[in-house]
């Protein structure tokens, strides 16, 4: 089956900077990258996601890239806030599966 | 606003022992899934449902049954409690169809077995 690896566990950067989350995964038919936010104790909810039939996508200070080619997504937070700071999972789906794959999740922490 | 409740928030149990985890749903979503989480290992599927009284194994479904008796309920079924069992377990439901892909997470059960 599909393997997301997510390569950085933990993510220290300045508030202001921009933190950078890179994801791979391995099913070529995997068409749809989403991203979740978990807060500390909390529970997951969505932030941003990608379909393969874009390479970009942006919802404010959030961006998301895809590259096909090299089986590569990564998040990017422009202007980080303390409010960033969480644990990031990214995750991938194939077409006509309904199984989510999740990386093992980024600790983000945002240093005021 | 999606609202998916799970309970208990949290469980003690003993090894051996049966152990039932609930979730329900208020979206009208037709998927449901349980996933569990464990440090280093992110979320793992271990079993989901598209319609009431059918469910289907996901990635790591040994040890686990699920029920899906209504299209707004989903549990989890622990029948001989183990202590690899230990972790936080995450319902999740899903609109189908279209491109709504969204999973919109309960907030979590921890279950500790000793």
């Amino acid at each position: 089956g599909e393997k997301v690896e997510q390569h950085e566990s933990t993510l220290s950067v300045r508030e202001g900077d921009s933190a950078v989350i890179n994801c791979t995964y391995t099913d070529t038919a995997s068409s749809y990258f989403p991203w979740y936010k978990q807060e500390a104790g909390k529970s997951l909810h969505f932030v941003i996601d990608i379909r393969s039939n874009v390479d970009r996508k942006q919802s404010q200070r959030l961006i998301v890239l895809l590259d096909k080619k090299a089986k590569r997504f990564s998040l990017h937070i422009t202007a980080t806030q303390p409010e960033d700071s969480a644990i990031y999972f990214c995750a991938a789906r194939r077409t006509g599966y309904q199984n989510f794959y999740f990386g093992k999740g980024t600790s983000l922490t945002v240093i005021p | 606003e999606a609202a998916v409740t799970q309970s208990p928030r949290s469980k003690v149990a003993v090894t051996g022992g049966k152990v039932t985890l609930s979730c329900h749903q208020t979206n009208n979503h037709d998927y449901m899934y349980w996933y569990r989480q464990d440090t280093g290992h992110g979320l793992r599927l271990i079993h989901y449902s598209y319609v009431a009284d059918s469910t289907e194994k996901g990635d790591i479904p040994d040890g686990y049954k699920a029920s899906r008796p209504s299209q707004e309920n989903f549990s989890l079924i622990l029948e001989l409690a183990s202590l690899s069992q230990t972790a936080v377990y995450f319902c999740a439901s899903r609109h189908w169809g279209g491109w709504a892909e969204t999973l919109y997470f309960g907030s979590g059960t921890r279950l500790t077995v000793l």
